[in-house]
């Protein structure tokens, strides 16, 4: 089945640090990448995407590129903030595994930006 | 539309009794799913819905977990005979269903099983 492995936190980041947050998956085909983004007391939402190889995700300065030959999604950012701070969680759906769009969820990777 | 809407926000109870939370999603979504997010850890999924049909559960849904989605919109996921191993974030979501959508997801609800 589908799995996401992001790199465990916390990260602790000064302001205007380069972010790098690592993630790889296991899925057959050809899944769709995410990322979520959780700040402290709110909902899941989506911070970016990307359906297909090669595809750079991009929103609020947070970039991924899809890499099939890696099987990675990596999350980067050129300047964090300290409304950066959250929980960042990698996700996939689809593939070729399943016939429908379950979201596979990585386990969350805490971002703490110190001023 | 205000997005996906989970009730009650919040849930405390006694061990032993039932609970039953809501989820109203995004209008014409006909994919709804159930997580659970424990601290420090991903949301992991439940079950799953296209439209009033109950597609899959996991194996983390036990018997006295019971999912309905009744005409195809809003859905009902009680808990009978609740444990403390229940204590967690219930979260809903829904998607369109089309090939490469994400899953827009709920506030969640918060259950503590006292």
């Amino acid at each position: 089945g589908n799995s996401v492995t992001q790199m465990e936190g916390p990260v602790t980041l000064s302001e205007e640090a380069f972010l790098t947050i690592n993630c790889t998956y296991t899925a057959t085909g050809y899944p769709s990448l995410f990322w979520y983004v959780q700040y402290p007391g709110e909902g899941l939402q989506l911070l970016l995407k990307a359906t297909k190889a090669d595809d750079k995700g991009s929103n609020k300065g947070f970039e991924a590129t899809y890499r099939k030959e890696t099987t990675s999604f990596h999350l980067e950012k050129g300047s964090v903030q300290v409304s950066d701070s959250a929980v960042y969680f990698c996700a996939l759906s689809g593939g070729s595994s399943g016939g429908y769009q379950k979201v596979t969820f990585g386990i969350g990777t805490k971002l703490q930006v110190i001023p | 539309d205000t997005g996906v809407s989970q009730n009650p926000r919040h849930k405390i109870t006694k061990r032993g009794q039932n609970v039953t939370f809501r989820c109203d999603p995004i209008s014409e979504h006909n994919r709804l799913y159930w997580y659970r997010q424990t601290l420090g850890q991903g949301p992991e999924f439940l079950t799953y819905f296209q439209n009033e049909a109950q597609l899959e559960k996991s194996r983390l849904l036990s018997d006295r977990f019971s999912a309905e989605r009744p005409k195809g919109s809003f859905s009902t996921l009680e808990i009978q005979r609740t444990e403390q191993g229940d204590s967690a974030m219930y979260l809903c979501a829904s998607s369109p269903g089309q090939s490469g959508t994400e899953a827009f997801f709920g506030q969640g609800t918060r259950l503590t099983v006292v």
